[in-house]
């Protein structure tokens, strides 16, 4: 149990055009998802976290109007990566959470690599 | 300073061998403390986690967690080439929800 998938697994794109990135829950319902950023070598660091209805809460220095957030069930969040340079190059990866219960185990998904041209 | 600290290594060891990862933290509030395995393009996986102070075991592996020096350990024993990966240890608060704040992960190579 405790699924979680991401798609694409990786992405190539020109300079200027928009991806999105979705992750989904297969076998629970998440009422919490975060999305992570991780360069080569590098920790994950958090971009955001979405609840379920409600507009995601970005951490700082992450730009919401470039990094868009879209949690629109409990079991499908999507980052939009709009108007992407080769800087935004990356290892995107989502987590969700379960909903209930004082423990904050995330479950994370395979990843997604991000290559901008 | 960070809030999490990890040695990024690499730590190469021979089968067999009892390996020891460890963090350090700056942040108090921190009662939730985790450590995630990676492979190489792949998502983390959840390998033990603790609750405030203390010990665990799974199996080959055992987490430690000493509050009070900021201090929070993961073994292996026996390793297995298996075990080749990245370790990240992670951390949150005590509220439900708040997201977790990872280490920098230690790779490890376990050789045959």
């Amino acid at each position: 149990g405790a699924v979680v998938s991401q798609h694409p697994s990786w992405v190539i794109c020109k300079s200027g055009t928009s991806v999105k990135i979705e992750c989904r829950s297969l076998d629970f319902q998440a009422t919490t998802m975060f999305w992570y950023r991780q360069f080569p070598k590098q920790s994950l660091m958090l971009m955001a976290t979405s609840n379920e209805g409600s507009k995601a809460t970005y951490e700082q220095g992450v730009e919401k109007d470039k990094f868009l957030i879209n949690h629109a069930s409990l079991t499908l969040s999507t980052l939009t990566v709009t108007s992407a340079h080769p800087e935004d190059s990356s290892f995107y990866i989502c987590s969700a959470r379960p909903g209930g219960g004082p423990y904050n185990e995330q479950f994370f998904g395979p990843g997604t690599r991000l290559t901008v041209l | 300073q960070k809030e999490v600290e990890q040695d990024p290594g690499p730590l190469s060891v021979p089968e067999g061998a009892i390996v020891s990862l460890n963090c350090t933290y700056s942040n108090s509030a921190f009662q939730y403390f985790m450590w995630y395995r990676q492979y190489s393009r792949k998502g983390p996986e959840l390998l033990m986690y603790t609750y405030s102070s203390g010990n665990k075991e799974d199996g080959r592996f055992t987490a430690q967690v000493d509050k009070s020096s900021k201090y929070i350990s993961l073994f292996i024993r026996d390793s297995q080439p298996s075990d080749s990966a990245t370790y990240l240890c992670a951390m949150s608060r005590q509220q439900a929800g708040t997201a977790l704040i990872f280490g920098k992960g230690t790779t490890l190579s376990v050789s045959s």
